[in-house]
């Protein structure tokens, strides 16, 4: 599985928008960009994923870099509620198997 | 609420104990992982079932076993329990397949396992 690398903590204020940024060196051209968080004591939720174009719903926009080497999360306004482990994981799209293999994350913690 | 839910929430026993774990995931969902969160490890995938039958394995020890049933409900089975199984054990489901498609993780609200 392709790594992914992810700053270890992040910290923003409310309302402000949050870039989280996720390199991703060694992607092939079959690798979905996802990105999961998750929230103090449950388990994660999908947030956002990608190929290779920008991608937006209502929780966050994906920005991919035109050489798919790197990719940036977007909250828009960060609410106290956005606090948790953001992951950014690579899954190859011709797989046989859908798990994700997660890092260790980047903290965000957000200042009221 | 993910619509994955997961028994019991904690569990607490000693070692040498077998416990099982069980998820049911959200309606129409065919496929079931089981992944395990622990402090030194993180999360970490250890098994996948689409439909009934085995679609993927990770770092599952041989000690630990799962299987999917008829009605798509899976339990994991734990087995001569040891200090360092300790964790949370999340389930999550998706609608399942394989191919370019890609079908979001629904999560349980986990498990955790304390061994004594």
């Amino acid at each position: 599985d392709a790594k992914t690398t992810q700053p270890n903590s992040m910290e923003s204020n409310e309302e402000e928008p949050v870039h989280l940024p996720c390199n991703h060196s060694t992607i092939s051209g079959t690798d979905y960009i996802h990105w999961y968080r998750q929230l103090p004591s449950q388990g994660p939720e999908y947030v956002i994923h990608g190929l290779t174009s920008n991608v937006n719903n209502r929780m966050a926009s994906l920005a991919i870099a035109e050489d798919r080497k790197s990719s940036t999360l977007i909250l828009h306004r960060a609410t106290l509620r956005d606090a948790a482990v953001y992951y950014c994981i690579l899954r190859d799209s011709q797989g046989g198997s859908e798990k994700l293999v997660f890092g260790k994350g980047t903290k965000l913690t957000v200042n009221p | 609420d993910s619509g994955v839910t997961q028994t019991p929430k904690h569990l607490i026993t000693a070692t040498g104990q077998r416990v099982t774990l069980r998820c049911s995931p959200r309606s129409g969902d065919l496929s079931v992982y089981w992944y395990q969160q622990s402090l030194d490890q993180g999360l970490q995938f250890l098994i996948q079932y689409y439909n009934g039958e085995e679609r993927a394995k990770g770092n599952i020890l041989e000690r630990f076993s799962a299987q999917q049933f008829p009605d798509l409900h899976s339990e994991l089975n734990l087995s001569s329990l040891e200090l360092g199984d300790s964790a949370l054990y999340f389930c999550a489901s998706s609608v399942g397949g394989q191919g370019p498609t890609y079908n979001e993780q629904f999560f349980g609200p986990g498990t955790r396992l304390t061994v004594l």
